[in-house]
């Protein structure tokens, strides 16, 4: 079985600071990684997302995610957050014999103060 | 291109009633994927469609059932409505059943009383 860990419930920052959300997930075999994004009022959407080769992705909206592998983690960075960033994150894994079925984390709220 | 879509976009029930939500598929998508966002929580996957047949299954009661047309459009049915079955129902669309990006819809948000 494969299950996904969001460390963060609630993250509050300033515009300007730093963003690190933590993804630990469990499945004993490959994987695929993904974090998706929800804006208040939206849709889900896609920020990014790892199948293969180099561990750092860049996603849109100037995020990206780091791999590694030995701690089974996926935590995704932003260097300098907007207003704009304000929404809730979701990390997401799909095991490679499980099909298209995705994971989810509990997610995590952030909130960007003007 | 059209995204996917869902109707209704809000359903209210009473207990123990049946309901059937409804999901479109993105343009050249033939894989749907139906899952239930409890509030406060992350989406869980509760089964997938592919080409008419289901093709996997999370951890939900045999009440969930679905189906899929030839358009790969599909529907959501759930028989004895229970209150915790109160959730955003959403669909996700995908060109295979390998992994592949999946899109999602806004969903339809269904509340029991």
């Amino acid at each position: 079985a494969q299950s996904v860990s969001q460390h963060n419930h609630h993250v509050i920052l300033s515009e300007a600071a730093s963003l690190e959300l933590g993804c630990n997930y469990s499945y004993g075999g490959t994987v695929n990684l993904f974090w998706y994004v929800q804006y208040p009022g939206q849709h889900l959407q896609l920020l990014l997302k790892y199948f293969s080769g180099d561990p750092l992705v860049k996603g849109i909206k100037g995020f990206e995610a780091e791999f590694i592998k030995s701690k089974f983690s996926f935590n995704l960075r932003k260097p300098s957050v907007q207003w704009s960033d304000t929404a809730e994150y979701f990390c997401a894994v799909n095991g490679h014999n499980a099909g298209n079925m995705l994971t989810f984390g509990g997610g995590t709220r952030l909130m960007v103060k003007p | 291109e059209t995204g996917v879509t869902q109707s209704p976009t809000h359903l209210i029930k009473t207990r123990g009633q049946q309901v059937t939500l409804r999901c479109s598929s993105q343009s050249g998508h033939n894989t749907v994927s139906w899952y239930q966002q409890a509030l406060g929580q992350g989406p869980q996957f509760i089964f997938q469609y592919y080409r008419e047949e289901e093709n996997g299954r999370g951890n939900f009661p045999p009440r969930f059932s679905g189906l899929q047309f030839p358009n790969y459009s599909s529907e959501l049915n759930v028989n004895a409505l229970e209150l915790d079955d109160s959730a955003l129902y959403l669909c996700a669309s995908s060109s295979g059943t390998g992994p592949y990006e999946q899109y999602f819809g806004p969903g339809t948000r269904l509340t029991v009383t």
